[in-house]
């Protein structure tokens, strides 16, 4: 029962284009999204979150887009880092005691 | 200020032995999750503790695992019998609240649990 999807497992950019991760999900209850990032051998890192009475969430190089009639939402990347290669999870909640989250989506930005 | 804390950060057991991973919160934070991560998937929520209480356990498998946060020491993560499914990433988060959509989890770097 897999109520987050990352349907893409791999991306691959090159340094400076756009990256664009994908996420859907079923419920409809959940009202809060958020994106981690996650390196090999480390735990997952808070990267920049959503509510579901916005569509949009800018911090620097990131946004973060919401659409609920569509149940999906897309972090945008740009412009593109190396650093930036990790895998990224896109994760949901309501107002219980934990989050959802997808299968990850493991990005690869070429120099 | 250290962030969570998770050891060991591997940890190799055979077949019937016990795992026991330990987990202690970001200074300040009173509430404790514990995530696994199995090979080609994402996290998915075991518990919830606070201090002294399990608050939500409905990740819990529900033999073999349990879960405690003591009011003093780190929170533990224990599995008895361990069996080669049981091989996964386990992942602490801890938060300051209670109201999970005010903040994000921050993660620990994770116990890598191999079962031979």
């Amino acid at each position: 029962d897999q109520q987050v999807k990352q349907n893409s497992p791999s991306l691959s950019v090159q340094e400076g284009r756009i990256s664009i991760l994908n996420c859907d999900y079923t419920n409809s209850m959940f009202d809060y999204f958020l994106w981690y990032k996650k390196y090999p051998a480390e735990g997952p890192t808070f990267l920049i979150s959503i509510s579901s009475i916005k569509d949009k969430n800018e911090d620097g190089r990131f946004t973060v887009f919401l659409n609920k009639s569509a149940k999906h939402l897309s972090l945008h990347i740009v412009p593109s880092q190396p650093g930036d290669s990790a895998v990224y999870f896109c994760a949901a909640a309501n107002t219980g005691n934990q989050f959802y989250f997808g299968t990850g989506t493991s990005l690869t930005v070429i120099p | 200020n250290a962030g969570v804390m998770q050891n060991p950060r591997h940890l190799v057991r055979r077949r019937g032995q016990e795992a026991r991973l330990r987990c202690s919160p970001m200074k300040g934070h009173s509430h404790v999750y514990w995530y696994r991560q199995l090979p080609e998937e994402g996290l998915k929520f075991m518990v919830y503790l606070q201090k002294e209480n399990i608050i939500d356990e409905s990740g819990m498998p529900k033999e073999r695992f349990s879960a405690e946060f003591p009011k003093e020491g780190p929170s533990i993560l224990r599995i008895q019998q361990v069996v080669r499914g049981d091989s996964a990433a386990y992942f602490c988060a801890s938060s300051p609240g209670g109201t999970l959509t005010n903040y994000g989890y921050t993660f620990g770097s994770g116990t890598r649990l191999t079962v031979v």
